[in-house]
């Protein structure tokens, strides 16, 4: 397995624009997580999928931020409109039903 | 450059004992170095993190961690090992500020307590 494959890897966008990421979970995992990792705040989790339904969106810093799994195989993560303070690593992770999770490598997001 | 290798992808220990969670990192830069605990259906919880300041890091339930640069590591201990530590514990390795903040997770190591 290739494991969890997030793209892009970078993203540079203009304040106001729309950003998606995506994100492919590891064929097989049931759980999904999205999270932010900022130089002041650390790791923070954002929103985690259980059988692609959201269990916990508590993290999601405000609307402008969603989150969508249509399917097992699938995650994104949208801003929409973006803000400069949203640059950071936006990581993505999947874990099966015990619970060992298994990170993405990042998709660092600078918005300008 | 940088990675992270978790020596144990397993340790098992009795309730009341001490834990050991190993861990070596190699970094091109001055590292940040982090402890995460995850339990089951549950995000990361961070146990705690060293940025350069004082090379024995006290974190949250009892745990500290050690930066030994000439050995490059960075492992996690607790005196006394409870039930509800059983868990899977990540060490990082990052580098924050203006080169960038990019984290490298290590494979995780599952902690497991007999009672």
């Amino acid at each position: 397995d290739a494991g969890v494959i997030q793209s892009p890897r970078h993203e540079v966008t203009e304040m106001g624009q729309e950003v998606t990421l995506r994100c492919k979970p590891i064929s097989g995992h049931n759980s999904l997580f999205w999270y932010r990792q900022t130089m002041m705040r650390g790791l923070e989790l954002l929103i985690y999928f259980n059988n692609n339904v959201p269990i916990d969106d508590s993290g999601m810093p405000e609307d402008r931020f969603s989150a969508k799994m249509p399917n097992a195989s699938f995650s994104t993560l949208k801003i929409q409109p973006s803000e400069p303070r949203d640059s950071a690593v936006y990581f993505c992770a999947s874990s099966s039903g015990t619970g060992k999770a298994f990170f993405g490598q990042g998709t660092r997001l600078t918005v300008v | 450059a940088q990675s992270v290798t978790q020596l144990d992808s397993h340790v098992s220990v009795s309730e009341g004992t001490p834990v050991l969670l190993r861990c070596n990192y190699s970094s091109s830069y001055s590292p940040s170095l982090f402890w995460y605990v995850q339990h089951p259906n549950k995000g990361l919880q961070l146990l705690l993190k060293y940025t350069s300041a004082a090379t024995l890091v006290k974190g949250i339930n009892g745990f500290e961690a050690e930066f030994k640069k000439s050995e490059t590591s960075f492992h996690l201990t607790k005196p006394s090992a409870h039930m509800s530590d059983a868990a899977e514990y990540f060490c990082v390795v990052g580098v924050l500020g203006n080169a960038g903040n990019m984290l490298t997770f290590g494979g995780g190591t599952r902690l497991m307590v007999k009672p």
